[in-house]
């Protein structure tokens, strides 16, 4: 099946910096991923969907000067955390959706720390 | 809107049947998907129905039926491996496809 990795796995950074996670689709070409939070016990919030050579499309409550989204070719989109706080701790998870079918697939997610 | 409603919690025995079921509404529906989600871990494609009725892989089978907004995951000869949440999430056109979860059903298999 396709993979889609994510980078890094968990991080744990200081409460004012930014933090950038990475996700790419290794076998296939993906004209849309989507960024995925998940705080414990809840379920996935799909918080924006990332288009290759287009702005991002960030879903109501999102901000989108806080959580940025670059998807700069069909196999790398990434999301940068800006001035993170302790309450941006979460599960981020993206997903890549191969455009030949209406499936999409998990990267491993990030584990974000914030203190 | 969409809104999907799953048990919060099923217990269910070693080698036994389970049944977990998902009820939604939804504009636009495009296909219902079924994933599996171990603690800690990102989620994992179990299944993908967009007509009604059954769709049988190995162990797992999911049924869909568009008219009752229904669909349930059925898996057979539980395992112990198999305690995860089962998250039903329902595709849904408005400009794009988009992919709404529920909240997940979370499985415990006891021996």
């Amino acid at each position: 099946g396709a993979v889609v990795s994510q980078h890094p796995s968990r991080v744990i950074c200081k409460s004012g910096t930014s933090v950038k996670i990475e996700c790419r689709s290794l076998d296939f070409q993906a004209t849309t991923m989507f960024w995925y939070r998940q705080f414990p016990k809840q379920s996935l919030m799909l918080m924006a969907t990332s288009n290759e050579g287009s702005k991002a499309t960030y879903e109501q409550g999102v901000e989108k000067d806080k959580f940025l989204i670059n998807h700069a070719s069909l196999t790398l989109s990434t999301l940068t955390v800006t001035s993170a706080h302790p309450e941006d701790s979460s599960f981020y998870i993206c997903s890549a959706r191969d455009g030949l079918a209406s499936l999409e697939y998990f990267g491993p997610g990030t584990r974000l720390t914030v203190t | 809107g969409q809104n999907i409603d799953q048990p919060t919690e099923m217990t269910a025995t070693e080698g036994a049947i389970v049944q977990i079921n998902c009820t939604y509404q939804t504009s636009g529906f495009n296909g219902l998907f079924w994933y599996q989600q171990h603690a800690g871990e990102a989620p994992t494609f179990l299944s993908y129905n967009v007509l009604d009725g059954l769709e049988e892989k190995g162990r797992f089978s999911s049924f869909l039926s568009r008219s009752k907004g229904y669909s349930y995951l059925l898996l057979k000869e539980l395992q112990m491996k198999d305690s995860a949440s089962y998250l039903c999430a329902v595709g849904h056109s408005g400009g794009y496809q988009k992919v709404t979860f529920g909240t997940g059903t979370k499985l415990q298999v006891i021996p």
